[in-house]
């Protein structure tokens, strides 16, 4: 079993639709991280967290530590909001140590 | 402000061969990562550098070296290379280990 676990592993939504993905976690943390990628590659950072939530434009992310459970929220989808998230786990001292990264959820998002 | 930078973006390379990629790290970081993404999978942490000296590894061989220079730029070298370690090779910067990351967009390495 993956120690960093997400679902769903692909999701198509309507645009304006609300979009959740789920982060669920067996170790100890640092701080979890939400990425993006972008097909090509590039990997953006868009959440630090490491307990309680955090709000950047349409986006939001949620914690529970006691769960071992995050969310990414998406408001109002956009079809460029498509793209691969990913869910990153620190699990060694510092926050942006020796990340262990989830497999990705695909989103696409259709006009 | 240039954020991470990779070179070479793509590269192809014969089983056996010896490969280095380069990384220059956002302006005023000082702490530089690398991971190796396999095709559909997240990516694996290989090592961290920091003050010129790697601070921590990934499960990697040892023929998965690296450096980190004065300016802090750091090069990821593979020995000896397999065909399992085609790959995107991403390099992240941060200015201490408790700072979001800044990722590069990657070096795809291709073993024939």
């Amino acid at each position: 079993k993956n120690e960093v676990e997400q679902s769903p592993q692909n999701l198509t939504a309507q645009e304006g639709e609300f979009i959740t993905i789920n982060c669920s976690y067996s170790v100890g943390i640092s701080a979890l991280h939400w990425l993006q990628q972008h097909p090509g590659g590039g990997i953006v950072s868009l959440f630090m967290l490491s307990s309680g939530k955090k709000k950047h434009g349409r986006l939001i992310a949620t914690i529970n530590i006691q769960e071992k459970h995050s969310s990414l929220h998406i408001t109002a989808s956009h079809p460029r909001d498509s793209a691969v998230y990913i869910c990153a786990v620190s699990t060694d001292g510092g926050a942006t140590n020796k990340l262990i990264f989830g497999t990705g959820t695909l989103l696409a998002v259709q006009p | 402000d240039a954020g991470v930078t990779q070179s070479p973006t793509h590269l192809i390379k014969t089983r056996g061969q010896q490969v280095t990629l380069r990384c220059s790290p956002k302006s005023g970081h000082d702490t530089v990562s690398w991971y190796q993404q396999a095709l559909g999978q997240g990516p694996q942490f290989i090592f961290q550098y920091y003050e010129e000296e790697e601070r921590q590894r990934g499960n990697f061989p040892d023929r998965f070296s690296g450096h980190q220079f004065p300016n802090y730029s750091s090069e990821l070298n593979v020995n000896a290379l397999l065909l399992g370690d085609s790959a995107l090779y991403l390099c992240a910067s941060s200015w201490d280990h408790n700072s979001p990351l800044h990722f590069g967009n990657g070096t795809r390495l291709t073993v024939t």
